[in-house]
């Protein structure tokens, strides 16, 4: 069982809709990382948070540290949202050195 | 300002040859990562170099090798490559203290 999982694997939405992805963790973390996969295979932090609630132009990213959940939210999607978004975490057992990957979840916003 | 930048970007093998991914920063940064991706999995740590002249393993070793050839450049090296590392390797750099890795943009490696 992979201590990072993410939800939905894939996620098909209409512009505009108000997109949800969740990441959950089974172990004690230190930070949690929302991460922008491109079609072109760039990845691009997006989020790190320890606790909270952080917001980037539409993009909002959540954590509840107590339920060792965390959400990403779009809001007004647009097609150039498409991409593979990951959620990963600096798990307390290996510090802040190495990073723990969910699968990704691949969005894709239709015009 | 060039980031995380890798070579090549994209190299076929045949089952036993041998490559160099490179892979440099010029953020100063003090770790290195190389990670690999494949459909399906997340991505896996292969070696990191917490500082210039240290290397560790990381989840997936097993036929790689590292260099840390000083605190820009972190290669890795298959010294004989087989179809199972078909996949695209990323490289990553992270400033000690603060927990955002930098991502290049990949190197896609087909083993025939």
């Amino acid at each position: 069982k992979n201590e990072v999982e993410q939800s939905p694997q894939n996620l098909t939405a209409q512009e505009g809709e108000f997109i949800t992805i969740n990441c959950s963790y089974s172990v004690g973390i230190s930070a949690l990382h929302w991460l922008q996969q491109h079609p072109g295979g760039g990845i691009v932090s997006l989020f790190m948070l320890s606790s909270g609630k952080k917001k980037h132009g539409r993009l909002i990213a959540t954590i509840n540290i107590q339920e060792k959940h965390s959400s990403l939210h779009i809001t007004a999607s647009h097609p150039r949202d498409s991409a593979v978004y990951i959620c990963a975490a600096n798990l307390l057992n290996f510090g802040n050195e190495k990073l723990t990957f969910g699968t990704g979840t691949r969005l894709t916003i239709i015009p | 300002n060039a980031g995380v930048t890798q070579t090549p970007k994209f190299q076929v093998l045949k089952t036993g040859q041998s490559m160099t991914l490179q892979c440099a920063q010029d953020m100063n940064h003090n770790s290195m990562y190389w990670y690999r991706q494949d459909p399906g999995m997340g991505l896996r740590l292969i070696y990191y170099s917490a500082s210039e002249g240290t290397t560790d393993k990381g989840e997936v070793p097993n036929g790689y090798n590292v260099s840390r050839l000083n605190k820009r450049e972190f290669s890795l090296r298959l010294e004989s490559a087989a179809p199972s590392q078909t996949s695209v390797y990323f490289c990553a750099s992270r400033q000690r203290g603060l927990e955002t890795q930098y991502f290049g943009p990949g190197t896609r490696l087909l083993v025939l």
